[in-house]
């Protein structure tokens, strides 16, 4: 099945600090999303985004669907986003999402 | 627009017993997805209904199964649960016509003593 990579496994940042997560995937895709896992565990969609690029706030994420990688963007951190972050694909022909193992993010006041 | 439901958002179950969870998709969406979240193992695809079939299961044991109703709303049951069955069950719901973006649930955090 298709490998999805998540780096680094864990970021510390100070608030108002700005970062990037990289998501690599092993197959051409037809879906990948960004999520925020919230505390009580509900994954909050942040991006869909197979290809392009596209921004919310302070948030913004890139796939290069060519190259097989996204990125997602945080600027200006905020100790609300703390969390974990997923990335989740599907291949092209399916539908289940693959997920990665995420990236902790811990951001310090 | 309501989002995804899930019913219980917890449930405590002793080994050897049936668990039922439940989920209510969004409004419109005719797939729901079930993934489970336990402790080590990230989070995994379980089943995949549409239009009332099944369309595809991730490599869980058959004692996993579950189905769908005439308004979409699905059931997960869990036969004969052993103690690593513990963790949280994520819904999600699409529409497999419109787009391929999924919508997730809160979740039901199921325990096995």
């Amino acid at each position: 099945g298709i490998q999805v990579e998540q780096s680094p496994p864990d970021l510390i940042l100070q608030e108002g600090a700005n970062s990037t997560l990289r998501c690599n995937f092993s197959d051409s895709v037809n879906n990948l999303q960004w999520f925020h896992q919230n505390p009580w565990g509900q994954l909050i969609n942040l991006f869909y985004i197979p290809s392009g690029t596209k921004q919310n706030g302070r948030l913004s994420a890139t796939t290069v669907a060519t190259e097989r990688y996204s990125l997602l963007y945080i600027s200006s951190s905020q100790t609300t986003d703390s969390g974990v972050y997923f990335c989740a694909v599907s291949p092209r022909g399916d539908y289940k999402l693959s997920f990665g193992a995420g990236t902790t993010v811990t951001v310090r006041a | 627009e309501a989002g995804v439901t899930q019913s219980p958002t917890h449930l405590i179950k002793t080994r050897g017993q049936q668990a039922t969870l439940r989920c209510s998709p969004i409004s419109g969406h005719t797939s729901v997805y079930w993934y489970q979240q336990a402790l080590g193992l990230g989070l995994q695809f379980l089943l995949w209904y549409d239009e009332g079939e099944e369309r595809n299961r991730g490599n869980f044991p058959p004692r996993f199964s579950g189905r769908q109703f005439p308004n979409y709303s699905s059931e997960l049951n869990v036969n004969a649960l052993e103690l690593e069955d513990s963790a949280l069950y994520l819904c999600a719901s699409s529409h497999r016509g419109l787009s391929y973006e999924q919508y997730f649930g809160p979740g039901t955090r199921l325990t096995v003593t």
